[in-house]
């Protein structure tokens, strides 16, 4: 069964700083990747998304994420952090036909 | 451009009563989707529809029912709540599965005491 494990509960980060959050899965075939981020009280929003083609993706609010399929990983990560980026971060996967699986969620504290 | 819309946002149940979570979406989405959101536990999903008329269980269904009768609406049912269904509920939406973006409600809290 797929599964996702982001091995770190809570982050925190100086604003300008660099970011990266981890996000490891597991799954027979190459899977769909996506990182999700939570805002307080809101519902989820996509940041990016992988299926195919190039390993480094880019998304929204300057967010990218690389695919290693050697290391099972699809980790993001943000040069400089912002602090409106305070936020809890879902890695999910999914593959065709298949649902959502969500991992457990990554929470960034930005220290000003 | 709603989206996802869920009701009510917030709401607090007595141990043994039932409450219906609202969800309805106006993209013509085909599937749904109702995730339950507990802390340091990710989101774990409940039911999903793939259209209108068809619904099946995902992870963590027990206590909980569906319908699906149109393709815009997907209530929740909760027949007797209990204080282990306290939680945020999300409900999302999605074009297809795999490599399409689900959207998402923005959740209604519910506390069972």
């Amino acid at each position: 069964a797929q599964s996702v494990t982001q091995p770190d509960i809570h982050i925190t980060v100086s604003e300008g700083a660099s970011l990266e959050l981890r996000c490891n899965y597991s799954y027979g075939a190459t899977p769909y990747l996506f990182w999700y981020v939570q805002s307080p009280g809101q519902g989820l929003q996509l940041l990016l998304k992988y299926f195919s083609g190039d390993t480094l993706v880019q998304g929204i609010k300057g967010f990218e994420a690389e695919f290693k399929r050697s290391q099972s990983s699809f980790n993001l990560r943000k040069p400089s952090v912002h602090w409106s980026d305070a936020a809890e971060y879902f890695c999910a996967v999914s593959t065709r036909g298949n649902k959502l699986v969500f991992g457990a969620g990554t929470i960034l504290r930005v220290k000003s | 451009n709603a989206g996802v819309t869920q009701t009510p946002k917030f709401r607090i149940l007595k141990i043994g009563q039932s409450m219906t979570l609202q969800c309805t979406q106006d993209m013509n989405h085909n599937y749904m989707y109702w995730y339950r959101q507990d802390p340091g536990m990710g989101l774990k999903l409940i039911y999903y529809s793939v259209g209108a008329g068809i619904t099946d269980k995902g992870e963590v269904p027990n206590g909980y029912n569906v319908s699906r009768s149109t393709t815009e609406d997907f209530p929740l049912r909760l027949e007797l709540a209990a204080p282990s269904q306290t939680s945020v509920y999300f409900c999302a939406s999605s074009y297809a599965t795999g490599d399409t973006e689900a959207f998402f409600g923005q959740g209604t809290r519910l506390t069972v005491v």
